[in-house]
């Protein structure tokens, strides 16, 4: 079975510019969220999917970023634009749906690197 | 909100040793407990979890217990072996499936 998978791995963009990261959950997962990791601080949540609905997107930082979940598969995080602020590790995961609280697994993440 | 302290932020232990990372939350409707580990470079890996109708949970090496009433629970690994070397988040979690981190423990494991 194929984990969660993040494109980029890696993104170097300058202030003022757009970029879209990608995550592919596991197949079948109804739940997808989105969190970043800031500077070694901890990892904070930004958004949870479940299928193609937004559950809750208390974590979103501001309208810079926009999260997206057509047809319920996979997910885009665009950040428009960029802010130096912004450079991190975004790591989606992904569980089952069902009953609450599923094991999330987690994909490499996108280390986003704004100049 | 939840909020979730974790310690040490960095332990060194001799391979053999037993380890402990101490976590404490808020939320007294917090109800699942899940332990990550991230090697370096790496996603972070589900290693045990526990929720809060149990006190105490067992897999091989590692051990997670967990008290309600102190809102705190603990991630012990016995016999540390080299390989155990990454970084550990505690989480917390209600109903709603949104995870709370731990600010990460360094577990550096000496040969």
């Amino acid at each position: 079975e194929a984990g969660v998978t993040q494109f980029p791995s890696h993104s170097v963009i300058e202030k003022g510019q757009t970029v879209t990261l990608r995550c592919d959950p596991i197949s079948g997962h109804d739940n997808l969220y989105w969190y970043r990791r800031v500077m070694g601080k901890e990892i904070k949540f930004l958004l949870h999917f479940v299928k193609e609905s937004k559950q809750d997107e208390s974590g979103m930082p501001n309208n810079r970023f926009l999260a997206e979940r057509t047809g319920g598969t996979y997910s885009t995080l665009k950040v428009q634009p960029a802010e130096l602020e912004d450079s991190g590790v975004y790591f989606c995961a992904s569980s089952q749906g069902g009953q609450s609280n599923q094991p999330q697994h987690f994909g490499d993440g996108t280390r986003l690197s704004i100049l | 909100g939840e909020n979730v302290e974790q310690h040490p932020s960095t332990l060194s232990v001799q391979e053999g040793d037993s380890a402990v990372i101490k976590c404490t939350y808020s939320d007294s409707a917090s109800n699942y407990f899940p332990w990550y580990k991230q090697e370096l470079g790496k996603r972070p890996q589900l290693i045990i979890d526990i929720r809060s109708n149990v006190g105490e949970k067992k897999d091989q090496r590692i051990a997670v217990t967990l008290n309600k009433t102190a809102k705190h629970f603990s991630l012990h690994i016995t016999e540390t072996q080299p390989e155990d070397s990454a970084v550990y988040f505690c989480a917390a979690s209600d109903a709603g499936n949104m995870l709370t981190f731990g600010g990460g423990t360094r577990l550096m494991v000496k040969p």
